[in-house]
């Protein structure tokens, strides 16, 4: 089936650092979506893209769509203990519903 | 405005069992799906609803697996019976908009253990 490769799959930094992380994929997707999810909760969006080339900030968050439309990543920057989770992106196929998540990215912060 | 509501929360059976897992969507969402999550796998979709009706269950493992809808503000996930592969959490997700125009409001998860 569609794979998203995201990576890192874990990353331990100390708080202020800022965060990067991505996701590719062989296949062209139409959107990219960046979740996080807190232990024992299920995932809130986070950032959504719709352009190839589309650079989106949320606060401290930043993430862009790929020009080729395989790859997006996220980048967190300033990172508080708060920002501990687990990050997915999403992506979804084009001329289909289907919306498929990539591995995560688990963040732990250290004070 | 109450979010998804998933139950039960947690649930632990024994292989062989029936297992029946609910969902709640929001409030005037269209669309509804059914992820299940491992460490192994990760975030897999197993089917979704539009309307009530089921678009693709093509993410459905297996026919021990079946999923209704059978109005707009209720579904279920049943699982019968039930094998301790199926152990993951389960989590219900609605939204306006297929996915390309909006996003996906997802359930606490329900966290099924089949010993």
């Amino acid at each position: 089936g569609q794979q998203l490769n995201q990576s890192p799959q874990s990353m331990f930094i100390q708080e202020g650092e800022d965060v990067s992380m991505n996701c590719t994929s062989s296949s062209i997707f139409n959107t990219w979506l960046w979740y996080k999810q807190d232990p024992g909760e299920g995932p809130v969006l986070l950032i959504a893209l719709y352009k190839a080339g589309e650079l989106t900030s949320n606060g401290r968050l930043t993430a862009q769509f790929g020009i080729t439309r395989k790859d997006s990543f996220l980048n967190i920057s300033a990172s508080i203990p708060s920002d501990v989770g687990i990050y997915f992106c999403a992506g979804q196929l084009g001329n289909t519903d289907k919306l498929i998540f990539g591995t995560g990215t688990r963040l732990q912060v250290f004070p | 405005d109450a979010g998804v509501i998933q139950s039960p929360r947690h649930e632990v059976t024994e292989m062989g069992q029936e297992v029946t897992l609910r969902c709640k969507p929001i409030s005037g969402h269209d669309y509804l799906f059914w992820y299940r999550q491992t460490m192994m796998r990760g975030l897999e979709l197993l089917i979704y609803f539009n309307n009530n009706v089921p678009i693709d269950d093509s993410g459905m493992p297996e026919d021990r697996f079946s999923a209704k809808m059978p109005n707009a503000s209720f579904s279920t996930l049943k699982i019968q019976p039930s094998e301790p592969r199926d152990s993951a959490v389960y989590f219900c997700a609605s939204s306006f908009f297929s996915w390309g125009t909006g996003e996906l409001f997802f359930g606490e998860g329900s966290r099924l253990t089949v010993l």
